[in-house]
């Protein structure tokens, strides 16, 4: 079972709408989460921390289950610019360094 | 801002050829990562390094290896290239807590012919 699993989407949604991802993640013992972005032919940018209590940053809200080792992302009143592909990130310290999990990302395409 | 750089953006070399890559970070951070991201497969850890001079396997270290002398600077090497290493390859940094998150440089499109 991978480490961290995600739908590949795509995701095309209109202007406006809402939209949710998802993510499971494997081991147990996984101790912090994040949610990247990735444009096309960029590098990966940290877009939001996941905490147990839940966090809102604007139209971006992530939620954590560690109960059912589950990750979410839902993204409100779509924009243009939020199409990307979102990499869900999973971190575990492994000896001196904080080694990071990813998933192999959802791609959203809003559509005017 | 934390800036990550990477030698170079696109790189072409032959099957066999020795091919350098480097990255170097302005943070001070301890930890340092090579990736490389392909289709369908996301991003593979091939080597990190938690210090100077200290280094560790990722998932995909075959045919690679990694060099840190100096806390800032990351090189990767490939010590006779093949055509399975054509790829994108995203070098890292972080600091050491667990809220730390990576920090990428842009990546390099390497094609091996």
């Amino acid at each position: 079972r991978k480490e961290v699993e995600q739908d590949p989407g795509p995701f095309n949604v209109p202007e406006g709408a809402t939209v949710a991802f998802n993510c499971t993640y494997s081991n147990s013992a996984s101790q912090s989460f994040f949610w990247y972005r990735q444009d096309c032919r960029k590098e990966p940018k940290l877009l939001m921390s996941v905490y147990s209590s839940g966090n809102e940053d604007g139209r971006f809200t992530a939620q954590l289950n560690r109960a059912s080792q589950y990750i979410s992302l839902l993204i409100r009143d779509s924009k243009l610019s939020d199409s990307a592909t979102y990499l869900c990130v999973v971190n575990r310290r492994h000896t001196g360094a904080n080694n990071l999990f990813f998933g192999t990302g959802t791609r959203l395409t809003v559509i005017p | 801002d934390v800036k990550v750089t990477q030698s170079s953006r696109y790189l072409v070399k032959r099957t066999g050829e020795k091919v350098f890559l480097e990255c170097v970070q302005d943070m001070d951070h301890e930890n340092m990562f090579w990736y490389r991201q392909d289709p369908g497969l996301g991003l593979r850890l091939i080597y990190f390094s938690y210090d100077v001079k200290m280094k560790e396997k990722g998932d995909i270290p075959e045919g690679y290896s990694v060099s840190r002398e100096k806390k800032e600077r990351f090189s990767l090497i490939l010590e006779s290239a093949s055509t399975n290493q054509t790829s994108m390859y995203l070098c890292a940094s972080s600091g050491l807590t667990l809220l730390d998150t990576q920090y990428f440089g842009p990546g390099t499109r390497l094609t091996v012919l």
